[in-house]
């Protein structure tokens, strides 16, 4: 039961490079998330997927792209990454709760450093 | 708007003394809680929630909290801390929003136990 799997667990980056934090989810889930995590500042949603088809924007989006693959599969791009999106990345998936009830399943994280 | 303040950056308790960690929220209907921990180069794992009923519920590991709506807290409990306790501690406030279950993070408290 592998939950919510992510990739790469650790990168360095060069200010201006690209690249794409991957993450897929097996547990049947339509909404997916992807939250930064920052000392002192808890986690924070960059974007959010409600279901296989549909995005949007959280409460940091700037600097980011996602893509919603399929069901499972849910990608966070930085096309130009910059010393300020160094931060651990988290993805997270939830069922369809009602009303806030979904509890959400949380992948490792992938500790992103921009030099 | 609302939000979850956890006033204690850091705590340090000695192994098997008790633990009280503080979350507050801000929130104008009946809320959904749930606390999260996080070991060390992991992701979020959920210690319980809090949707109705009973308000004092119990978690994974020993753990439980208590919801007062008067004083719009949801603290968590532990009766003797163990050294595998230590970890960071995230209370969240889960609510719909725009069609997708949202979690609104606080900042979360460190716990370092003693041995």
């Amino acid at each position: 039961n592998a939950g919510v799997t992510q990739t790469p667990k650790f990168q360095v980056l060069k200010t201006g490079q690209s690249m794409t934090l991957q993450c897929a989810q097996d547990m049947n889930h339509n909404s997916m998330y992807w939250y930064r995590q920052d000392p002192g500042m808890g986690l924070r949603l960059i974007y959010y997927s409600a279901s296989e088809g549909t995005t949007d924007k959280g409460e940091v989006p700037n600097g980011y792209n996602v893509s919603r693959l399929n069901k499972r599969e849910f990608s966070l791009r930085l096309e130009s990454a910059a010393p300020s999106q160094t931060s651990v990345y988290f993805c997270a998936s939830s069922g369809l709760g009602t009303g806030g009830r979904g509890e959400a399943f949380f992948g490792q994280g992938t500790r992103l450093t921009v030099v | 708007a609302q939000s979850v303040t956890q006033p204690d950056i850091h705590i340090t308790v000695s192994e098997g003394a008790s633990l009280e960690l503080r979350c507050n929220y801000s929130y104008g209907a009946t809320p959904y809680l749930f606390w999260y921990v996080q070991s060390p180069g992991q992701g979020l794992q959920l210690l319980l929630k809090y949707f109705s009923g009973d308000t004092l519920v119990q978690g994974i590991k020993g753990f439980e909290a208590e919801f007062k709506r008067s004083q719009s807290s949801f603290n968590l409990r532990k009766p003797s801390v163990h050294w595998s306790d230590a970890a960071e501690y995230f209370c969240a406030v889960g609510l719909l929003s725009g069609g997708y279950n949202k979690l609104i993070f606080g900042a979360g408290t460190r716990l370092a136990v003693h041995p």
